[in-house]
């Protein structure tokens, strides 16, 4: 079965509003989970690291003030895109730790028009 | 700048046939491979991780490991088929950089009866 959730698995928005993407871990505690954004015939990037109870970590090019998450519980990270553009169409898929190895979430595709 | 570097495709073998699939990476200090499936629109499912040198059999799968050369393979025997998909390899660091994989640009495969 799924070891990780994403809601909504698909999201079509305006320019300049704000999308809300959760990550739930199904099977297990996770103190940390992985954010990675995949565009159109493109490998996965990393985005960025949450951290339950702290914040998150960035990867070097990603705007900390527009994409904001929080790891509020063990079980549940959320990924804010705010005032979303074009450009920020993509497919969001977030990541969980288990003891030796990662799974994927379903993923999130986000439309933005 | 961590780099993975996977074999140019798209690879097409015949049904019944072994696929090999080959992947380099730049960091020395990568601890963690892994390959990943993934099926168009969908997010990636993991099929092997190997951490040591030597190889790794899961099934149809062999996963193999030489990390003086920095070079890790995915060789699939008597492929089908369902095995067209883009495959990723990914590399994760030791510690608090586990997690945090660096993918590659995936290799196309395609499987015809």
């Amino acid at each position: 079965g799924a070891v990780v959730s994403q809601h909504p698995s698909r999201v079509i928005c305006k320019s300049g509003t704000s999308v809300k993407i959760e990550c739930r871990s199904l099977d297990f505690q996770a103190t940390t989970m992985f954010w990675y954004r995949q565009f159109p015939k493109k490998s996965l990037m990393l985005m960025a690291t949450s951290n339950e109870g702290s914040k998150a970590t960035y990867e070097q090019g990603v705007e900390k003030d527009k994409f904001l998450i929080n790891h509020a519980s063990l079980t549940l990270s959320t990924l804010t895109v705010t005032s979303a553009h074009p450009e920020d169409s993509s497919f969001y898929i977030c990541s969980v730790t288990s003891v030796d190895t990662q799974y994927f979430g379903p993923g999130t595709r986000l439309t933005v028009l | 700048q961590k780099e993975v570097e996977q074999n140019s495709g798209p690879l097409s073998v015949p049904e019944g046939a072994i696929a090999s699939l080959n992947c380099t990476y730049s960091d020395r200090g990568s601890q963690s491979f892994f390959w990943y499936r993934q099926y168009s629109g969908k997010s990636p499912e993991l099929i092997m991780f190997i951490y040591s040198n030597g190889d790794k059999e899961d099934g149809r799968f062999t996963a193999q490991l030489n990390k003086a050369s920095q070079y890790v393979s995915l060789l699939i025997r008597d492929s089908q088929p369902s095995d067209s998909a883009t495959y990723l390899c990914a590399v994760g660091g030791e510690g608090t950089s586990y997690g945090k994989l660096t993918f590659g640009q995936g290799t196309i495969l395609t499987v015809h009866p």
